[in-house]
């Protein structure tokens, strides 16, 4: 099956830096990502949607001057923890779709995860 | 009220035995519905995808009730290695794209 592919699978970092992570679709290409957010016990929350060449989507409540999404082909896309603090530590997730969208009853395929911790 | 939800659980079950999940959805412009199974700290993996008619797969049986909004899966004869987070996700058409919405998940434990 279609593999996307995340890294790093976690980082540790101190208050006030900058984290990049990757996603990337290793055998399709993906003209949209989507990056998502999971706190302890939580469900997956819809971060943004990236989409190659422009502008990134933001959800609701999702500041995009600090989650920094950069999608600049169709097998990469980087999701930047711009000035992380302890409350950004969680579980990052990215997720891409052969053919792009998530159409009706096509399998989303999911990055391993990137666990942040923000000390 | 969220879009997707389910009961957090967590199921506690011995082997070999049935279990059920419940799950509803509150919008109806909601075009797909699957269920993903999430192992603990790793990625969600799909399932499978839920129909009208209803579907198995095995051990695994799917339900959609659309005029309810409400969408179910049923596990018989429950192993070990079943123990997991099950996700149901929608997939809801906007203007712009088509998003996956995730609800909380329900946890299951199959002790021996």
């Amino acid at each position: 099956g279609a593999v996307v592919s995340q890294h790093p699978s976690w980082v540790i970092c101190k208050s006030g830096t900058s984290v990049k992570i990757e996603c990337r679709s290793l055998d399709f290409q993906a003209t949209t990502m989507f990056w998502y957010r999971q706190f302890p016990k939580q469900s997956l929350m819809l971060m943004a949607t990236s989409n190659e060449g422009s502008k990134a989507t933001y959800e609701q409540g999702v500041e995009k001057d600090k989650f920094l999404i950069n999608h600049a082909s169709l097998t990469l896309s980087t999701l930047t923890v711009t000035s992380a603090h302890p409350e950004d530590s969680s579980f990052y997730i990215c997720s891409a779709s052969p053919g792009g969208q998530p159409l009706p009853n096509t399998e989303a395929f999911f990055g391993q995860g990137t666990r942040l911790t923000v000390v | 009220r969220k879009e997707v939800e389910q009961d957090p659980g967590p199921f506690n079950v011995p082997e070999g035995a049935t279990v059920a999940f419940n799950c509803t959805y509150s919008n109806s412009a909601s075009q797909s519905f699957f269920w993903y199974r999430q192992d603990c700290r790793k990625e969600p993996k799909l399932l499978m995808s839920v129909y009208s008619s209803g579907n198995e797969d095995g051990r695994f049986t799917a339900q959609l009730n659309r005029a309810s909004q409400y969408i179910s899966l049923l596990i018989r004869d429950s192993k070990l290695s079943d123990s997991a987070t099950y996700l149901c996700v929608v997939n809801i058409a906007f203007i712009d794209t088509d998003k996956l919405i995730f609800g909380t998940g329900t946890r299951l434990q199959v002790f021996p």
